[in-house]
């Protein structure tokens, strides 16, 4: 198994552009969630999907940033226009169920906004 | 609402015994996670205690005290490759879905 597949690893920007994050998850995994990590605030829950349908994106930072899963094995994080303080490492990771053993992440997108 | 508090930074020799502590107030509590992450790497996980007590995992052990909001990680024999960020985080409900703490970076000095 590759485990969770992430693209790219990274992402230089300027400002005012469109960023795409890419995000593969193990197969067979129903869950995906999206984290952002920084310095200041940790690791952040931004969005997970169950079965590809969005369930909770109360994390998600303002509507420049948007999320979907058009299908089982893959979903892309967008950030449309992009501003320096998204400079972060966003992972992307799976899990199988609602199991209590913890999730797969994905090696993260650092992306860097200039 | 969740709030988790964990020491910054932790130094600690090879060979000794590190113990790593975590305080949070989580309303519908059902669980707390560690995880380890390397620098420059993925988080990964550790361990995931729900009921009251000590869970041992090789040279690593994790304690939940559920009454107090309290646990911590236990790292027996530390080798130089164990200076990490450890984080704990807690899950409510039935999601088993973490939310992390900032993190706890562990140095290991020969």
């Amino acid at each position: 198994d590759a485990g969770v597949i992430q693209s790219p690893r990274h992402e230089v920007t300027e400002m005012g552009q469109e960023v795409t994050l890419r995000c593969k998850p193990i197969s067979g995994h129903d869950y995906l969630f999206w984290y952002r990590q920084t310095m200041m605030r940790g690791l952040e829950l931004l969005i997970y999907f169950n079965n590809n349908v969005p369930i909770d994106d109360s994390g998600m930072p303002e509507d420049r940033f948007s999320a979907k899963m058009p299908n089982a094995s893959f979903s892309t994080l967008k950030i449309q226009p992009s501003e320096p303080r998204d400079s972060a490492v966003y992972f992307c990771a799976s899990r199988f169920g609602t199991a209590n053993y913890g999730y797969t992440f994905g090696s993260g997108t650092r992306l860097t906004v200039v | 609402g969740q709030n988790i508090d964990q020491p910054t930074e932790m130094t600690a020799t090879e060979g000794a015994i590190v113990q790593i502590n975590c305080t949070y107030q989580t309303s519908g509590f059902n669980g707390l996670f560690w995880y380890q992450q390397h620098a420059g790497e993925a988080p990964t996980f550790l361990s995931y205690n729900v009921l009251d007590g000590l869970e041992e995992k090789g040279r690593f052990s994790s304690f939940l005290s559920r009454s107090k909001g309290y646990s911590y990680l236990l790292l027996k024999e530390l080798q130089m490759k164990d200076s990490a960020s450890y984080l704990c985080a807690t899950s409510r409900g039935g999601s088993y879905i973490p939310t992390f703490g900032r993190g706890t970076s562990l140095i290991v000095h020969p």
